[in-house]
């Protein structure tokens, strides 16, 4: 079973930050917490992960809580074009091994 | 710089048949994973293969088995195939490093008739 839970469904306007919310209350330390999205019919997308320590690279920004219970994945300029389901999966820092998904949260870009 | 690539695109096959699906890693990756989704749902993880054993496999028959050849490259292979195997298979690739990001290819949509 996955460990994360995510809203079913969200929306945000064009232009807009979309900020997208994910529970791990039961993390452990040695786990990363990683962000996929996945465009209609498409492969997943891997978006962005950290440990501990809030990260940004070109497309997000991931914001982790301090007890390490949940995350934020942040669109900053949200476009059409990111209009996906955003999957939250957490994941053993020292293993490659599987990923776990869940039912993701379904973001839809209004224009 | 290739991505994950996978073969074919589309398949439709028939209760009972076998199919094969080819999936070429990210350069540099030398370990595959295999995911099944069907439709409206998230991923399911079949197995994973390193250096050309299968490392890890998640709760699937033993119709699916799979392949990884000494190019890295890896086929999976579903026999006496059912409906319910519809689904989008996904391949991904990583590094044999502890630790390494998987990337997606973009899958092959099998239709089971």
């Amino acid at each position: 079973d996955a460990k994360t839970t995510q809203p079913p469904s969200m929306d945000c306007a064009e232009g807009r930050a979309a900020n997208l919310p994910c529970n791990h209350s039961t993390i452990s330390g040695n786990e990363y917490v990683y962000w996929y999205r996945q465009i209609h019919s498409q492969g997943p997308q891997y978006i962005i992960h950290g440990l501990k320590n809030n990260e940004t690279n070109e497309m997000a920004s991931l914001i982790i809580t301090e007890d390490r219970k949940s995350s934020t994945l942040i669109l900053p300029h949200a476009t059409l074009r990111d209009t996906a389901v955003y999957y939250c999966i957490v994941r053993p820092m020292d293993s490659s091994y599987k990923l776990i998904f869940g039912s993701g949260t379904r973001l839809l870009v209004r224009p | 710089d290739a991505g994950v690539t996978q073969s074919p695109t589309h398949l439709i096959k028939t209760r009972g048949q076998q199919v094969t699906l080819r999936c070429s890693p990210k350069s540099g990756h030398d370990t595959v994973s295999w995911y099944q989704q069907a439709l409206g749902q998230g991923p399911q993880f079949i197995f994973q293969y390193y250096e050309e054993e299968e490392r890890q496999r998640g709760n699937f028959p033993d119709r699916f088995s799979g392949h990884q050849f000494p190019n890295y490259s890896s086929e999976l292979n579903v026999n006496a195939l059912l409906l319910g195997d519809s689904a989008l298979y996904l391949c991904a690739s990583s590094s044999g490093t502890r630790g390494e990001t998987q990337y997606f290819g973009p899958g092959t949509r099998l239709l089971v008739l």
